[in-house]
């Protein structure tokens, strides 16, 4: 059973550019996570999905982010017009349901 | 609002050396308790879990109790491996009801030099 899958692994973008974060889950997992890692901070909780569902996304920012699990591929987290402050780890946790979460390994996007 | 709190870092230990980083927290009801281990330029893995007061987890040597009277879930090992180098994530899941989502502390780098 493969792991949750990240891609890209390091993303660059210039600022006022989109960039497109992809997350697949475990097999069998249909609750998604997205995390933000600042650095030198701990994770801090962004949005939970579930497919096709917004569940909880009281730590996305209100401007500029969304998410999305659609009922066949990836979660996408997608950050439109971004500034530097955006460059962070962002990582994708998925879940069969209950509390235990396993990580993907992480997209690193540096805004220039 | 529910928080976690863990002993700034870095750690420095030799080989073979007790290792104790402590983690607090502040949770309304009943949360599960986690620690995660981040390898350099890796994602986070699940060290070990707690999910009720007095319940100890355990893995590869390393060991932390719920204690719920002290709010705490520090974590420990006997005799710690320059393998070991890595940073530590104590982490809640908010009780039932809840979205599971993990709320973590800020991380404890640990430098395990031989």
């Amino acid at each position: 059973n493969a792991g949750v899958m990240q891609n890209p692994r390091h993303l660059v973008r210039r600022r006022g550019q989109e960039a497109r974060l992809r997350c697949s889950p475990m097999k069998g997992h249909s609750h998604v996570y997205w995390y933000r890692q600042l650095p030198e901070e701990g994770l801090k909780f962004m949005v939970y999905l579930q497919k096709e569902n917004i569940i909880d996304e009281s730590g996305m920012p209100k401007e500029r982010f969304s998410a999305e699990f659609p009922k066949e591929g990836p979660s996408i987290l997608r950050i439109q017009q971004v500034v530097r402050g955006d460059s962070a780890a962002y990582f994708c946790a998925s879940s069969p349901g209950g509390h235990e979460q396993f990580f993907g390994p992480g997209t690193r996007l540096t805004v220039l | 609002g529910n928080s976690v709190t863990q002993m700034e870092g870095p750690v420095t230990l030799s080989e073979e050396a007790f290792l104790t980083i402590n983690c607090t927290y502040t949770a309304t009801g009943y949360p599960s308790l986690f620690w995660y281990v981040q390898y350099p330029g890796e994602g986070l893995q699940l060290l070990l879990k707690a999910t009720k007061a007095d319940d100890k987890g355990s893995n590869k040597g390393f060991e932390a109790t719920y204690r719920k009277e002290t709010t705490s879930f520090h974590l420990e090992k006997g005799s710690v491996q320059v393998s070991d180098s890595a940073v530590y994530f104590c982490a809640l899941s908010e009780g039932s009801g809840n979205t599971g989502k993990l709320i973590f502390g800020q991380g404890t780098t640990l430098q395990v030099k031989p």
